[in-house]
């Protein structure tokens, strides 16, 4: 069962454009990260954030985690083909980040 | 600094066998989880090796097992492997640091295609 639904599922959009990719749950997370992942190779880490309302920016990436830690947003400004990819919210039950439930992942494609 | 690996990339299986996976976490870190990610979807955990002992656990039959060895490298073993079984399999190494761990780092994974 995924407590995390992320939408869209699927983003095409061209280059310099600006989008926002979703990922609520019903659940309280302590803390919840982002990860792209290209085809064939493992998620890499973008972000944690843990505090309710905490807004971090990662160059053109902004990523913010709602108040009451069951959401959370990723903006991307000016998308660049190299910005493609999967990409994957996961929540952290406890602050052990011991188990990290994935959601269902947004495949963003740029268009040159 | 090497950082996850996992081993081997690739491995096609027919229904009924057992395969063996393998992981060697980031240097320094002790704590090594698995997930298995099928097509389409976000990754699933099955579970975490700490201390050589299985810490937590996922919703996954007992055909999933998994074994951590001294110097921290871990093995996931599956048996009776069904088709449903086919999927990119995902290690993750982190520290624990007290009761927390630190921030996770996946492998490569290793593509399983049981036919």
């Amino acid at each position: 069962t995924q407590l995390l639904e992320q939408s869209p599922q699927f983003l095409s959009i061209q280059e310099g454009e600006n989008l926002t990719v979703y990922c609520n749950s019903s659940s309280v997370f302590s803390s919840l990260q982002w990860y792209r992942q290209e085809p064939g190779e493992g998620p890499v880490l973008l972000v944690t954030v843990v505090t309710g309302g905490e807004v971090k920016k990662l160059k053109r990436l902004t990523f913010q985690f709602g108040d009451a830690r069951k959401d959370s947003s990723l903006h991307i400004t000016a998308a660049q083909p190299g910005d493609t990819g999967l990409y994957l919210c996961a929540g952290a039950r406890n602050f052990g980040n011991e188990k990290l439930t994935f959601g269902t992942g947004t495949r963003l494609t740029i268009i040159p | 600094d090497a950082g996850v690996t996992q081993s081997p990339t690739h491995l096609i299986k027919t229904r009924g066998q057992q395969v063996t996976l393998r992981c060697s976490p980031k240097s320094g870190h002790d704590t090594v989880s698995w997930y298995q990610q099928a097509l389409g979807q976000g990754p699933q955990f099955i579970f975490q090796y700490y201390e050589e002992e299985e810490r937590q656990r996922g919703n996954f039959p007992d055909r999933f097992s998994g074994h951590q060895f001294p110097n921290y490298s871990s093995e996931l073993n599956v048996n009776a492997l069904l088709l449903g079984d086919s999927a990119l399999y995902l290690c993750a190494s982190s520290y624990k640091l007290g009761s927390m761990n630190t921030e996770a780092f996946f492998g490569q994974g290793t593509r399983l295609t049981v036919v």
